[in-house]
């Protein structure tokens, strides 16, 4: 069955760089784009960008600037990276396969990132 | 970016109730709205895309409807299990999500 799972640290410094891994099984890369969302503690969520399954990216223009995401599909692995991290970057990221429609629907369990010195 | 302005920010409703929670995004979407249920400590689940169109496996009692900027989500007969957060998402665009509603049992 279709599953993805991020990985990465827990805690990231101020001004650092995140940078996250999204695992996934049962369906291919080459197929179905991924988004990352993030949410914000007891707060909505955010859409940060897609991998597109022909390889390319879409990105938040909130985010234009310090995300990049890339993948690996001999891994089915998805990769975020995001720059300059600043406190509000604490939060829960996820990723999700896209649906019918292209919108998010399968997602991963997330992964909690604190951005604390 | 498109707003999508959800409300309201919470709801208390009784078991068997009908509640509405509304989206009103800032430009037309062209009926590309979904909406989103969220249980504490788990990742949202997809309920209904293009405005009414419900997921595989999610109960009839949950419904969409709407067209142009404006956008409502029913859930009928509340039961216990109903109690989560509800988001709307516009993919007309850039997605973004609504602020969500939390919908408490009274």
């Amino acid at each position: 069955q279709v599953q993805l799972k991020e990985s990465g640290p827990g805690l990231v410094q101020p001004s650092q760089t995140l940078s996250l891994t999204c695992t996934v099984s049962g369906f291919s890369l080459t197929s179905y784009s991924v988004h990352w969302v993030r949410q914000h503690s007891g707060k909505s969520l955010e859409w940060m960008g897609r991998m597109w399954s022909d390889g390319d990216t879409s990105y938040n223009s909130a985010f234009t600037s310090r995300l990049s995401i890339s993948r690996d599909t001999s891994k089915s692995q998805v990769f975020l990276k995001m720059n300059s991290l600043q406190t509000e970057d604490t939060g829960t990221y996820y990723c999700a396969r896209e649906a019918s429609g292209g919108l998010p629907g399968d997602w991963g369990q997330g992964v909690m990132v604190t951005v604390s010195s | 970016d498109i707003q999508m302005t959800q409300s309201p920010p919470s709801l208390s409703a009784s078991l068997g109730d009908k509640v509405t929670i509304t989206c009103q995004a800032s430009q037309n979407i062209n009926k590309y709205i979904a909406w989103y249920q969220q249980k504490p400590g788990k990742a949202p689940g997809l309920l209904i895309h293009y405005t009414s169109t419900l997921v595989s496996g999610i109960p009839s009692r949950f419904s969409g409807s709407g067209s142009g900027r404006d956008y409502s989500f029913s859930i009928s007969n509340v039961e216990s299990e109903d109690i989560a957060s509800y988001y709307c998402l516009q993919y007309d665009n850039s997605p973004t999500f609504g602020s969500g509603t939390k919908l408490e049992i009274k």
